[in-house]
């Protein structure tokens, strides 16, 4: 069975650009997290989804936005790029995000904004 | 003060020593993951526990709800042991969720 898939592995934009990240489950997986991790700030949630519906949202501003499609397949947007945006972005999976199930980590993207 | 601590932040062991990571919490929680993340990125979760005790082949991992404590022990480290160890919280919110709160991690290296 085919791990959670991101895309692209590296990315490198200027400031002002956006870009859009991709995040495909594991085949069966309804929900998908995205998280960003950073030297300074670690680990934080983003925001994430089920069945095409936003469930939560992260302490980030509105640049940062996500969708999810009817195949579970999941992107995240960041517009008007600022360098503290320069990131790992890591998308996770899992059945239905209930409290007895492990989440499956995608290697995730490594933006950097110049 | 953050609401998931980890200690150490630091650790090198030499080659078969006994290890343990500990992680506490300040908030009311449905499940506590332990994740692993070499370098390059990828992140692999270990354990979910919601209570008591979960061993898998040399990793142990136990949480202390009342006392909002876990621990992560490694018995017999090997050098393929050394990545960074996260702790994170599912805080109760009340419904199906992996809005996650993380520890900084703890920096394993086990020498040969």
């Amino acid at each position: 069975k085919a791990g959670v898939t991101q895309t692209p592995r590296y990315l490198i934009k200027t400031r002002g650009q956006q870009v859009t990240l991709s995040c495909s489950p594991i085949s069966g997986h309804r929900s998908v997290s995205w998280y960003q991790q950073t030297p300074g700030q670690g680990l934080q949630f983003l925001f994430e989804y089920f069945s095409e519906t936003q469930r939560n949202k992260g302490n980030f501003p509105g640049r940062f936005s996500g969708r999810q499609f009817s195949n579970s397949r999941s992107e995240m947007n960041v517009s008007t790029l600022e360098l503290g945006d320069s990131a790992l972005y890591l998308c996770a999976s899992s059945l239905r995000a209930d409290s007895n199930e492990k989440l499956f980590f995608g290697s995730g993207t490594q933006l950097s904004v110049l | 003060k953050n609401e998931v601590e980890q200690s150490p932040q630091n650790l090198t062991a030499q080659e078969g020593e006994f290890i343990t990571i500990n992680c506490s919490y300040s908030v009311g929680i449905s499940a506590l993951h332990w994740l692993q993340q070499h370098p390059g990125g990828g992140i692999v979760s270990l354990f979910m526990l919601s209570s008591g005790k979960k061993k898998h082949g040399r990793l142990i991992a136990t949480i202390n709800i009342q006392e909002k404590h876990s621990s992560l022990h490694i018995t017999a480290s090997h050098p393929r042991d050394s990545a960074v160890y996260i702790c994170a919280v599912r805080p109760f919110y009340g419904g199906a969720t992996n809005k996650l709160i993380f520890g900084t991690g703890t920096l394993l290296a086990v020498q040969p």
